[in-house]
């Protein structure tokens, strides 16, 4: 199994602040990867898939790069409800997908 | 605009199975290809990939899972089934089904259920 490290685990920023979530592949996975923010009692929404591509009617303040084993989801001008918790999904071995174990982004 | 929901029992007994429907509303599910899957969520492993099928009943389920999955598609009652034989409270969790779009270069979870929580307790 290709397993997500996502870290780190848990943040504080502030509204207007720039933000980074790192992602780590225990293998290579291209750009098979994919981002999603979840609120609570919510359901995971899809953020940036293929590692860079923003998903239809999400804000441009989200963005993804990289490639290989490591990938940064940058929010740029953080916003009161992008406090949320945040998860990497490599889709290499696809179906078999896994996700990373989670980036908690809360207000500092 | 598709949408996803859930539905099935909240609670089952150790040793049972647990059975839900994922029921696709707004569009159809062999519009275009697709695959429909099954995530569940806990607090302890975080969220998990259970297994997808495709309009056409072809199923890839995770191997941890150890043969206790099965999934169906109805695609005249545009609906696709979990079922998981031999609960334990491990099983213990919130479900969600969700369509997985795809091509060459990905394949991303786009649209979700709400979820469903189910607890395994006699």
């Amino acid at each position: 199994d290709i397993q997500m490290t996502q870290s780190p685990s848990s943040l504080s920023a502030s509204v207007g602040d720039r933000v980074t979530i790192k992602c780590r592949a225990t293998q290579t996975i291209s750009s098979f990867l994919n981002w999603y923010q979840q609120k609570p009692g919510r359901a995971p929404k899809l953020l940036i898939y293929a590692a860079s591509n923003l998903q239809s009617g999400v804000p441009p303040r989200f963005s993804g790069s990289g490639a290989g084993t490591d990938f940064t989801l940058t929010i740029n001008s953080l916003q009161p409800e992008d406090f949320a918790t945040y998860y990497c999904q490599q889709s290499y071995n696809t179906p078999s997908i896994t996700f990373g174990q989670g980036t908690r982004l809360e207000i500092k | 605009q598709l949408q996803l929901q859930e539905s099935g029992p909240g609670l089952v007994k150790p040793s049972e199975t647990l059975s839900l429907t994922c029921t696709v509303s707004g569009g159809s599910m062999i519009s275009r290809s697709y695959y429909w899957d099954w995530i569940r969520q806990t607090p302890g492993k975080g969220l998990e990939w259970i297994g997808s099928i495709d309009h056409d009943g072809s199923t890839d389920y995770n191997p941890s899972l150890r043969g206790r999955v099965t999934m169906s598609v109805d695609t005249s009652k545009n609906q696709f089934s979990l079922g998981l034989r031999s609960v334990t409270a491990a099983d213990t969790a919130v479900y969600y089904c969700a369509r997985a779009d795809y091509d060459d270069y990905y394949y991303a979870l786009d649209i979700w259920g709400q979820g469903t929580t189910v607890t395994v307790s006699s």
